[in-house]
């Protein structure tokens, strides 16, 4: 089984929009997590660390739900700049898995 | 700082060839991650030091993949022979810390093509 699951989208939205995915993890002693940003032929970088149950970064939220073993991200009004492929990984995990890409339109 | 070196940038070879990928973390940081990136089985770990020593080579695909840590600023990837399927990004990071309670910052990626 895959230390996590993401829906890979896309997520087609506009800008100005508010905007959730999900990630599902599998381990129940996972006891935080990381929310990286790869932009297109980039390598990932970190946006948010997670280690209670949840952050928040200016647009950003990160919620972790630990009795449905899920984390979220939310970003709030949407800029175009915000299109990239975000990956989740809990700390004990090595494998980012393909994310989920979000394209943030005009 | 320069944050994680990685050379070549591009690299494109025919198939049997062998092929290097090199790797130079951030200085101070004391583990190492080596990775591939596919449009199909996403970014997966492909091995990773600490300490310069291997703690988890499991994600090597099979024997024409190695990788070395000489010393703490110095990495390699070697396949051999390389294969059309190998094609991918091979991007490597590092952390200050053991990976389960640091971030990792990564290098700017190799792409690899195998023809």
């Amino acid at each position: 089984r895959k230390e996590v699951e993401q829906d890979p989208g896309p997520f087609n939205v506009p800008e100005g929009a508010t905007v959730a995915f999900n990630c599902t993890y599998s381990n129940s002693a996972s006891q935080s997590f990381f929310w990286y940003r790869q932009d297109c032929r980039k390598e990932p970088k970190l946006l948010m660390s997670v280690y209670s149950s949840g952050n928040e970064d200016g647009r950003f939220t990160a919620q972790l739900n630990r009795a449905s073993q899920y984390i979220s991200l939310l970003i709030r009004d949407s800029k175009l700049s915000d299109s990239a492929t975000y990956l989740c990984v809990p700390s004990h995990a090595l494998n980012f898995g393909k994310g989920t890409s979000l394209l943030v339109t005009p | 700082d320069a944050g994680v070196i990685q050379s070549p940038r591009h690299e494109v070879t025919e198939m049997g060839q062998e092929v290097t990928l090199r790797c130079k973390p951030i200085s101070g940081h004391n583990s190492l991650f080596w990775y591939r990136q596919t449009m199909m089985r996403g970014l997966e770990l492909l091995i990773y030091f600490n300490n310069n020593v291997p703690i988890d080579d499991s994600g090597m695909p099979e024997d024409r993949f190695s990788a070395k840590m000489p010393n703490a600023s110095f990495s390699t990837l070697k396949i051999q022979p390389s294969e059309p399927r190998d094609s991918a990004v091979y991007f490597c990071a590092s952390s200050f810390a053991i990976p389960h309670t640091d971030t990792q910052y990564f290098g700017p990626g190799t792409r690899l093509t195998v023809l």
